[in-house]
């Protein structure tokens, strides 16, 4: 079984600084880790996704996320917040191929003015 | 642009009355597609894939009978809530993937469902 623990469901931080948000998974298998974001009432937009190789995966946004075996983590980062950030942002495992997607219970991003 | 397209966006039935969603891959076939349910502020529940040609898979806890899927073509998949309760209201979303191996998934952008 899968699973994924999202830390903090709402997160705020002023625009420019840093954004940091948590996401710790378990995986029977080598995971293969996504972050995704959503906007209300929309679909999800695929941020990045690590499936093998490097283990620092830079995402569009300028958003990028670190796979740490050791930590169990995949934690995602923007070095400088934007207004247009706010939203909901969702990080999943899956086992790869044809696999369906488990999600954690996703981290609301604040940004203040 | 959109890769995956779901239809329609929002919905509203009275209780008793089937629905039917329709989640497409416009230009891409999907062997596999993938139906999610999100309650409010909530995060997404995989409900069953999607196999074209066969059988849908559910997960556990969800009615089949319910929550009928069909994959009839590469390109289209439907799910359709039958005999809808209030309690059935809720965010459903698609998704497919390429059939290249690693082909990351692309949502479609939800149907909003309300059963009065």
């Amino acid at each position: 079984a899968q699973s994924v623990t999202q830390l903090g469901s709402h997160v705020s931080v002023s625009e420019g600084a840093l954004v940091l948000l948590r996401c710790n998974y378990s995986s029977s298998v080598p995971p293969y880790l996504f972050w995704y974001v959503q906007y209300p009432n929309q679909g999800l937009q695929l941020l990045l996704k690590y499936t093998t190789g490097a283990t620092l995966v830079k995402g569009i946004n300028g958003f990028e996320a670190e796979f740490k075996k050791s930590e169990t983590s995949f934690h995602l980062t923007k070095p400088s917040a934007h207004m247009s950030d706010a939203a909901e942002y969702f990080c999943a495992v899956s086992r790869g191929g044809a696999d369906g997607l488990t999600f954690g219970k996703g981290t609301h991003l604040i940004i203040q003015p | 642009g959109a890769v995956v397209s779901q239809h329609p966006s929002r919905v509203i039935c009275k209780s008793g009355t089937s629905v039917k969603i329709e989640c497409r891959s416009l230009d891409f076939q999907a062997t596999t597609m993938f139906w999610y349910r999100q309650f409010p502020k909530q995060s997404l529940m995989l409900m069953a894939t999607s196999n074209e040609g066969s059988k849908a898979t559910y997960e556990q806890g969800v009615e089949k009978d319910k929550f009928l899927i069909n994959h009839a073509s590469l390109t289209l998949s439907t799910l359709t809530v039958t005999s809808a309760h209030p309690e059935d209201s809720s965010f459903y979303i698609c998704s497919a993937s390429r059939e290249e191996y690693n082909s990351p998934l692309h949502f479609g952008n939800g149907t909003r469902l309300t059963v009065t």
